[in-house]
């Protein structure tokens, strides 16, 4: 059974703080995503990596940046929180190759607030 | 234009009604179509997936896809208030490195 796990359900920054978002899978995954999740805008990639120190900048990667140190693990970095980064934060993993038993798997989100 | 297309609804049934649920696309290369079921404040669940064309069905919960018309539908047969939630359409071409999402369908099932 997929688990993809974040280390905060919720959290509340001031604006210009340094925010470290922890995502951690146990299927071996190679690849791992970030969404932000926002009411009208569906989910929207903010970065993704396929393999160890690899990574990729998706439709929205301005404000972040990212860490793959172990192939486990997936840290989203918001260097200088601002206010329009209120939101909510998914994390993804999956196969490079996609199986008829086997596709991407979402943890359960970090609600970020920033005030 | 999206890749992907979903009516964000709401949706509103009674208890006990078919629902169906639709998203329609334009990228002819996507071959895996997922749904995903997500309540309130609670990250995304897979709930089917299906490769390629054709019908999934899993308990009360059918998954179709028609590659033709590009064009797939999710139906939940004797709804329950539990399955109030949104819906989220997913697909891929065939790799896991990119994934389109629709904007989801709020779904309330009324006691």
């Amino acid at each position: 059974d997929v688990k993809v796990t974040q280390s905060s359900r919720y959290l509340v920054k001031r604006t210009g703080e340094k925010v470290f978002l922890e995502c951690v899978q146990d299927m071996d995954h190679e690849n791992m995503f970030w969404y932000r999740q926002d009411p009208g805008l569906g989910l929207r990639l903010i970065y993704f990596s396929y393999d160890v120190k690899m990574k990729e900048k998706g439709d929205i990667p301005e404000g972040y940046s990212v860490s793959r140190e172990k192939k486990e693990r997936f840290s989203l970095i918001l260097e200088s929180a601002s206010t329009n980064q209120t939101s909510m934060y998914l994390c993804a993993s999956s196969l490079p190759t996609l199986f008829s038993t086997d596709t991407q798997y979402f943890g359960p989100g970090t609600r970020l607030t920033v005030l | 234009q999206k890749e992907v297309e979903q009516d964000p609804g709401p949706l509103s049934v009674p208890e006990g009604a078919i629902v169906s649920l639709n998203c329609t696309y334009s990228n002819s290369a996507f071959q895996y179509f997922m749904w995903y079921r997500q309540y309130s404040r609670k990250g995304p669940e897979l709930l089917m997936y299906t490769y390629s064309s054709g019908n999934k069905e899993d308990g009360r919960f059918t998954a179709q896809v028609d590659k033709s018309s590009k064009y797939i539908s999710l139906f939940i047969r004797d709804s329950q208030p539990s399955d109030s939630a949104t819906y989220l359409c997913a697909m891929s071409p065939n790799t896991g490195n990119q994934f389109y999402f629709g904007t989801g369908t709020s779904l309330t099932v009324i006691p």
